[in-house]
């Protein structure tokens, strides 16, 4: 069964730091997304990502949070100056051409800003 | 806006049947997803509807209102590893869902 793959599954980073938080989509995939869950909490749409631009975003996807799928294969989330309260679970997701297939998503990346 | 709302937690026996409800508000609304989501990890699709009625999927069935704003989840013969959070989540016509914050189902033996 095809998978999102997402690196790294950890990642601890100091206050101010920045991170890149990497996903390889499914391959037939067209539409990626980049939501997050913090714990205990439910799961918040960032960003949606469709013919190497983006279509929407959130307002928690402010100037501190970019974007890029700089290849065929990967998408990147780029979170600059990292804050306490980006502490999360970033998943990364796919989704082919239609939404009755869902979205299918990766094992997440748990950051933990210190 | 968006405002999903569902039960916080739910508790049914092994071998019994279980409905989670889901009530939606949601501007540009297309269709309504419902994921499992063992504790820890990724959430997993199992239904989406589109149009009003029931959609069944083996021991899952999935039910839809436009006109009310409802939705439900059906879980069938229940067993232990059911036992997850289930979230219910607004597909958008801009691509993007909201999600509920998720009911906690326990089965019990």
């Amino acid at each position: 069964e095809p998978e999102v793959t997402q690196t790294p599954s950890h990642q601890v980073t100091q206050m101010g730091q920045e991170v890149i938080l990497r996903c390889v989509p499914i391959s037939n995939h067209l539409y990626f997304y980049w939501y997050r869950q913090i714990l205990g909490q439910k799961v918040e749409f960032l960003v949606s990502f469709y013919n190497n631009e983006i279509s929407e975003k959130s307002e928690i996807f402010d100037d501190q949070f970019s974007v890029e799928r700089p290849d065929g294969s990967n998408f990147t989330l780029k979170i600059r100056s990292t804050k306490l309260e980006d502490s999360a679970m970033y998943f990364c997701a796919s989704m082919g051409d239609k939404a009755r297939d869902g979205y299918t998503f990766g094992s997440g990346t748990r950051l933990t800003v210190v | 806006g968006q405002n999903i709302d569902q039960p916080t937690e739910m508790t049914a026996t092994e071998g019994a049947i279980v409905q989670i409800n889901c009530t939606y508000q949601t501007s540009g609304f297309n269709g309504l997803f419902w994921y499992q989501q063992h504790a820890g990890e990724a959430p997993t699709f199992l239904s989406y509807n589109v149009l009003d009625g029931l959609e069944e999927k083996g021991r899952f069935s999935s039910f839809l209102s436009r006109s009310k704003g409802y939705s439900y989840l059906l879980l069938k013969e229940l067993q232990m590893k059911d036992s997850a959070s289930y979230l219910c989540a607004a597909y958008t016509n801009a691509g993007k869902s909201t999600f509920g914050d998720g009911t906690t189902l326990t089965v019990k033996p």
